[in-house]
């Protein structure tokens, strides 16, 4: 089975503090993306990567950047954290394919105070 | 703009009866749809897809239905068991690899 791992299950940040969410899939997939997720409105897309030190911008990215340095990890970064960030932030990957599914960690909550 | 949407947003169904959850989707252009499990605390689980030049595809006690003609898509499930219980999202693939999803149905399972 495909795992995709988020470092953290829970975070809570200061206003203007600077965070890394962290995650790692182990099935060699080439895509990897990251979403948040607010209640009544879905998924959201942020930022995703094709490969390697590739990125494009999903939906939403103001306000967040990511790094991709190896084919396992996909960091996002929360530059200077505020309040409307609090949210359920979900990493995922998958094959890069087309009509590969994406396969999700189980989430990292981030609350910005 | 594109959007995937859901008609209702909870459904209640009695354990042992077939569940019926339903998706409207607006791009059609869209030429890949995924249907989601999310328990509480998880995140979304893959349970089946179809791609557009399909109109049903079956699982194991799943089935989905795609409606090209009014943009419809549905997730049956046979014998709705307690563990069925979850957010179900629909989700449409537009462009490349970037997936458009829908808000999610709440569907209670009642023993």
């Amino acid at each position: 089975d495909v795992k995709v791992t988020q470092s953290s299950r829970y975070l809570v940040k200061r206003t203007g503090e600077k965070v890394f969410l962290e995650c790692v899939q182990d099935m060699d997939h080439e895509n990897m993306f990251w979403y948040r997720q607010d209640p009544g409105l879905g998924l959201r897309l942020i930022y995703f990567s094709y490969d390697v030190k590739m990125k494009e911008k999903g939906d939403i990215p103001e306000g967040y950047s990511v790094s991709r340095e190896k084919k396992e990890r996909f960091s996002l970064i929360l530059e200077s954290a505020s309040t409307n960030q609090t949210s359920m932030y979900l990493c995922a990957s998958s094959l890069g394919q087309a009509n590969s599914p994406l396969h999700f960690g189980n989430g990292t909550r981030l609350t910005v105070t | 703009g594109e959007s995937v949407g859901l008609h209702l947003p909870t459904l209640s169904v009695q354990e042992g009866d077939n569940s019926i959850i339903n998706c409207a989707y607006s791009n059609s252009a869209s030429d890949y749809f995924i249907w989601y499990k999310q328990e509480s605390g998880k995140g979304p689980q893959f349970i089946i897809d179809i791609r557009s030049n399909m109109d049903k595809r079956q699982g194991q006690r799943v089935t989905v239905l795609l409606n090209k003609t009014v943009k419809h898509l549905s997730l049956q499930i046979a014998a709705t068991q307690p563990g069925d219980s979850a957010v179900y999202f629909c989700a449409e693939r537009t462009d490349g690899n970037k997936l458009v999803f829908g808000a999610g149905t709440i569907l209670r399972v009642k023993s």
